[in-house]
């Protein structure tokens, strides 16, 4: 059992680039989130999805897209990345038993230069 | 939209000293209530939370938090901490009746735990 697992952990893009961060988690959960983090900002959520086929807008979407097509799997895209961009991004996941409880994967850090 | 604010970006505290890591959030809807620990270079972790019931609330390693409705307050508390609390501690909240898949974090306080 694994829980959440993110691939890179690392990433340098240039301006412009495009890159897919994966996300999958084998908790069998409904719900899955990505966020990104900021120093000092905390937690933005940027998309999540309470099901396969099923996307919805967090609070910072602008520039990323998702989809959803199994209950593992949940990659997050970038297109044309900028340096606003660079940050901390975190995967997370929870069941729909009304624990609420996310579980988080380990991030990945992506510098845009 | 909820907002959370953790008033204290750091917190400096002696090994067996108390210590209370403050939390306000904006709304006051039904909320869910959450304390996650992020120690370095990993993500976060589930310290407690607050979904009904009794006010106070116990967690993991010792901590407990105290839900207050009327301040719309939510302050996580350890009567004496170790060199090992030293970590990254985040308020979350999300909305009981609207969405409580959206959760909003505060921008987390720094606990720094010195021998």
């Amino acid at each position: 059992n694994a829980g959440v697992t993110q691939t890179p952990k690392f990433r340098i893009l240039k301006i412009g680039q495009s890159m897919t961060l994966q996300c999958t988690q084998d908790m069998n959960h409904n719900y899955m989130y990505w966020y990104r983090q900021d120093p000092g900002m905390g937690l933005k959520l940027i998309y999540y999805s309470v099901g396969a086929g099923i996307t919805d807008k967090g609070e910072v979407p602008n520039g990323y897209n998702v989809s959803r097509s199994t209950t593992e799997d949940f990659p997050l895209r970038l297109e044309l990345a900028a340096p606003s961009q660079t940050s901390v991004y975190f995967c997370a996941s929870s069941s729909r038993d009304g624990s609420y409880e996310q579980y988080f994967g380990p991030g990945t850090r992506l510098t845009v230069t | 939209a909820q907002s959370v604010t953790q008033l204290d970006s750091q917190v400096p505290v002696f090994e067996e000293a108390p210590v209370e890591l403050r939390c306000n959030y904006s709304s006051s809807v039904s909320v869910y209530l959450f304390w996650y620990v992020q120690y370095p270079n990993q993500g976060l972790q589930l310290l407690l939370k607050y979904l009904s019931g009794s006010t106070l609330v116990k967690g993991i390693n010792g901590f407990e938090a105290e839900f207050n409705k009327s301040q719309t307050s939510f302050h996580l508390r350890k009567p004496s901490v170790h060199i090992s609390d030293t970590a990254e501690y985040f308020c979350a909240v999300s909305d009981k009746e609207y969405n409580f898949n959206k959760f909003y974090f505060g921008s987390g306080t720094k606990l720094n735990v010195k021998p």
